[in-house]
This record gives C-alpha cells, sequence and structure tokens, in this order.
C-alpha cells in the first residue's frame, strides 16, 4: 500500500515562513517525480513545483524565488520551503507523485497553510 | 500559461444516466513523443483527487470501465455511461506537456 503523508501546515502571518514536509511509502522513491499541487479553500488545483529524480526543480511564476522543493532519498521525504508567504498561498498543499513529470498518480491527503494576520 | 477550459462548470445527472464532460485546451497537447499529455482526476467530496484516465484515454488499474477518455489535439471528453452515487464530485482535467495546468472543474452532482 502507497502512503504519503503531509506535515508542516499551519497558520503563518504574511511575510513568515514555513516548511512541508511529506514522507512516503510503498513505493520507490528515488525514480519518482515528487511535486506539491496546492487548492485554495473550495477552489481548483494548481501546480506548484516539482522535482525530477536528478533533483532538477521547476516553480510556478508566483512562488518563484519564494518557495524551494528539495528530496532526501535516504529518508523517502520530500519539502516545500516557503518564505515570504502572502494570503493567497492559502491552500491545501497536496504532495504528488508520479514515475513521469507533470502527473500524478499518488495524493497524499494534504496539509493546510492558512496566511493571515 | 496553457489554459484548460472545462465545461459544464455542475453537470446534475439522473442515476443510471450518462454524462459527459468537455475539457479544451488552448495549445495542442501532442508532444514531439508522440504521446498527448492529458489526465483526467476524479476529487470526492471531502477528499485527495484520484487519476482516473491517463494519456488521454488509458485507465487506472482499479477504475470502474464506465469511465472513458477520448479527444486529440486541444479537445477532450470524459464520459461515464452509467452515473452511480459514488461518482459524485468534482472532476478536472490536467495538460502535462507544458508547465501543468488544470482545468476549472466540472461538478457532477445527482438530480
Amino acid at each position: 500500500e502507497v502512503y504519503l503523508v503531509e506535515s508542516g501546515g499551519g497558520l503563518v502571518q504574511p511575510g513568515g515562513s514555513l516548511r512541508l514536509s511529506c514522507v512516503a511509502s510503498g513505493l520507490t522513491f528515488n525514480t519518482r517525480y515528487w511535486s506539491w499541487v496546492r487548492q485554495p479553500p473550495g477552489g481548483g488545483l494548481e501546480w506548484v513545483a516539482i522535482i525530477y529524480p536528478n533533483a532538477k526543480t521547476y516553480y510556478r511564476d508566483s512562488v518563484k524565488g519564494r518557495f524551494t522543493i528539495s528530496r532526501d532519498n535516504s529518508e523517502n521525504t520530500i519539502y516545500l520551503q516557503m518564505n515570504s508567504l502572502r494570503p493567497d498561498d492559502t491552500s491545501l498543499y497536496y504532495c504528488a507523485s508520479d514515475v513521469v513529470s507533470n502527473d500524478v498518480d499518488y495524493w497524499g491527503r494534504g496539509t493546510l497553510v492558512t496566511v493571515s494576520s | 500559461d496553457v489554459v484548460m477550459t472545462q465545461s459544464p462548470l455542475s453537470l446534475p445527472v439522473t442515476l443510471g444516466q450518462p454524462a459527459s464532460i468537455s475539457c479544451r485546451s488552448s495549445h495542442s497537447l501532442v508532444g514531439s513523443d508522440g504521446i498527448t499529455h492529458l489526465t483526467w482526476f476524479q476529487q470526492r467530496p471531502g477528499q485527495s483527487p484520484r487519476r482516473l484516465i491517463y494519456q488521454v484515454s488509458n485507465r487506472d488499474s482499479g477504475v470502474p470501465d464506465r469511465f472513458s477518455g477520448s479527444g486529440s489535439g486541444t479537445y477532450f471528453t470524459l464520459k461515464i455511461s452509467r452515473v452511480e452515487a459514488e461518482d459524485v464530485g468534482v472532476y478536472y482535467c490536467l495538460q502535462g506537456l507544458y508547465w501543468p495546468t488544470f482545468g476549472g472543474g466540472t461538478k457532477v452532482e445527482i438530480k
């Protein structure tokens, strides 16, 4: 059975930082593409960042320079460091993975990030 | 960004009747590898998304065969041959040829 478990969400003030984590089990971590996809309350889905098996990274324009995705193959974990957070970053953040880029065959349950004063 | 336009926004359906959702892309989704990068997801209320269909028409393991995908280039369709109560939720298309973008979603509900 595959499990993706996110953690690290919470309430943060505008301009603050959070670090999200996603621990994976039940699949071959090293060879997979890993992403963060977010969903604002009552809204649709938005791809945030992706990290390739070779650690190459890509980001949506609105988070470039503020968010950093990384992976630790020894711990089967991916991270999303989020700095300079803004109210429009408020969302449920999903950890997502596939064996190819830009698709998802497994999703986590999400961790909620709320940016508000 | 590539814009994915879904219709309708809301789809009330009678149990046992068919349903069809359209997804139109602002750019062709056919890659240089000949693969068309179009995926369909289902998100039931209170749950994470679940992939139903990848590369236009390939059903994922465990997905009932009442779900089918079709289309080419810039126009795609997800069909449910006979809607069941468990099919209630929001359906999203995703293009993965460029920076990934989702359609706005179609909410399927029972009449």
